[in-house]
């Protein structure tokens, strides 16, 4: 079965202190993968994707994500997070059958001052 | 573009009473989904259409559960009749063809029913 996997319910990081949102995939081709994040009373909203290329994508509010492809992993990264970026982050990978996405269980991040 | 426009944003409803949901995807998507998201169960895909057609409406969870897209610019999601179970934001999103894409939500349609 299709999946992606994001182990992590909760994630709790100091302000100003790295952050890792893990996420791993099980999708059969070459996925294509995205992250998003979901402010409270919010829809989702695109931060970034991989498609091909460089390992390491940037995307938007300073965040980066590593793709390993032996290990099947998107982590969502930040070095220095901010009390603005708790939000609750979603992982999601785009398979053979492109029309449909498979999401996360979502992973709430909470940034302490 | 104004983005995926819902409609409305939040609902409150009486057991048994029906309740309709609107969506606008963006202009020039071809694609258009409805998902749920509740704590317990997170994102649930419900459906999703291709150039107005319904593709895969596995995800529906029941006969009280409808979807229409008229045409390329609105889609609805029918509850009836409506129960509390049914409580969640219901999100629409669309896309287009390029798989290199991703989905835009809309902002959503919190469901309340008592």
């Amino acid at each position: 079965a299709q999946s992606v996997a994001q182990p992590e319910d909760q994630v709790n990081v100091a302000e100003g202190n790295p952050l890792t949102v893990k996420c791993t995939y099980s999708v059969s081709g070459n996925p294509y993968l995205f992250w998003y994040v979901q402010y409270p009373n919010r829809g989702l909203q695109f931060l970034l994707k991989y498609i091909t290329g460089d390992n390491l994508v940037k995307g938007s509010y300073g965040f980066e994500a590593e793709f390993n492809k032996s290990q099947t992993s998107f982590h969502l990264k930040k070095p220095s997070a901010l009390v603005s970026d708790s939000a609750l982050y979603f992982c999601a990978a785009r398979g053979y059958n492109f029309n449909k996405f498979y999401f996360g269980s979502g992973t709430k991040l909470n940034v302490k001052p | 573009d104004a983005g995926v426009i819902q409609s409305p944003r939040h609902e409150v409803t009486e057991m048994g009473q029906e309740v309709t949901l609107r969506c606008k995807p963006i202009s020039g998507h071809d694609y258009l989904f409805w998902y749920r998201q509740t704590m317990m169960r997170g994102l649930e895909l419900l459906i999703y259409f291709n150039n107005n057609v319904p593709i895969d409406d596995s995800g529906m969870p029941e006969d009280r559960f409808s979807a229409k897209m008229p045409n390329a610019s609105f889609s609805t999601l029918k509850i009836q009749p409506s129960e509390p179970r049914d409580s969640a934001v219901y999100f629409c999103a669309s896309s287009r063809t390029d798989r290199t894409e991703g989905y835009t939500f809309g902002s959503g349609t919190r469901l309340t029913v008592v």
